[in-house]
């Protein structure tokens, strides 16, 4: 058990809609990462938060949004969902924004897109 | 941004055996370099990790080496046994743009430990 919690495990739904991701870091750490893995696929990063603030963004696509919340949670919402969104999406945390501190994942949230 | 490139993408050996990933990088200012294991259908997890002032890291029969001036590294699993079975990241993290930066991760080496 990482410590990392993501809800929910599993998330089935069709094009168009829109859906949430929710996870919660270790207790502790203050960096949440969201990082989308399709099928066969390596780890893209989306986007980083520090202690509530944007702290660094990747390839994130502009129908998908995060946010952190006061109490460090941070929640990925994707829209107007298409086929290729289908994937597994981890969140990870660490102790603080430095890059050079370890990343600790979530067991993931698969999203289907039927 | 950094480019991480990994070898091989397939890798079988015999239980047993020894088993060795290699990744190169391209941003000479990368500092910290962890390796995921990652099992079919679960997260990945991190198995050790090397900061760019140390040549090697050993933690039982799992050993990370870094070579700088050579911009590589290579994960080193002994007696391989069929647990270790599984898909192994590496990843290098960037300095350069602060909004930008992001752990940037190898494009995955799934090793089978025969039996």
């Amino acid at each position: 058990d990482s410590g990392v919690t993501q809800t929910p495990k599993h998330l089935i739904t069709a094009t168009g809609q829109r859906v949430t991701l929710r996870c919660s870091p270790r207790s502790g750490d203050l960096s949440v990462y969201w990082y989308q893995q399709s099928l066969d696929q390596g780890l893209q990063f989306l986007i980083q938060y520090y202690n509530g603030e944007e702290r660094a963004k990747g390839n994130i696509l502009e129908r998908f949004s995060a946010q952190q919340f006061p109490d460090l949670h941070s929640e990925l919402n994707l829209s107007s969902l298409e086929l290729g969104d289908s994937a597994l999406y981890f969140c990870a945390s660490s102790v603080d924004w430095a890059l050079n501190q370890p990343q600790h994942f979530g067991d993931g949230t698969r999203l289907s897109i039927l | 941004g950094e480019n991480v490139e990994q070898h091989p993408s397939t890798l079988s050996v015999q239980e047993g055996d020894s088993a060795v990933i290699k990744c190169t990088y391209s941003d000479s200012a990368s500092n910290y370099f962890p390796w995921y294991k990652q099992e079919l259908g679960k997260r990945p997890q991190l198995i050790i990790d090397i900061r760019s002032n140390v040549g090697e890291k050993k933690d039982q029969r799992i050993a990370v080496t870094l070579n700088k001036t050579a911009k590589h590294f290579s994960l080193h699993i002994t007696e391989t046994q069929p647990e270790d079975s599984a898909v192994y990241f590496c990843a290098a993290t960037p300095q350069g743009d602060t909004g930008r930066r992001a752990l940037t991760f190898g494009s995955g080496t799934r090793l089978q430990v025969q039996p």
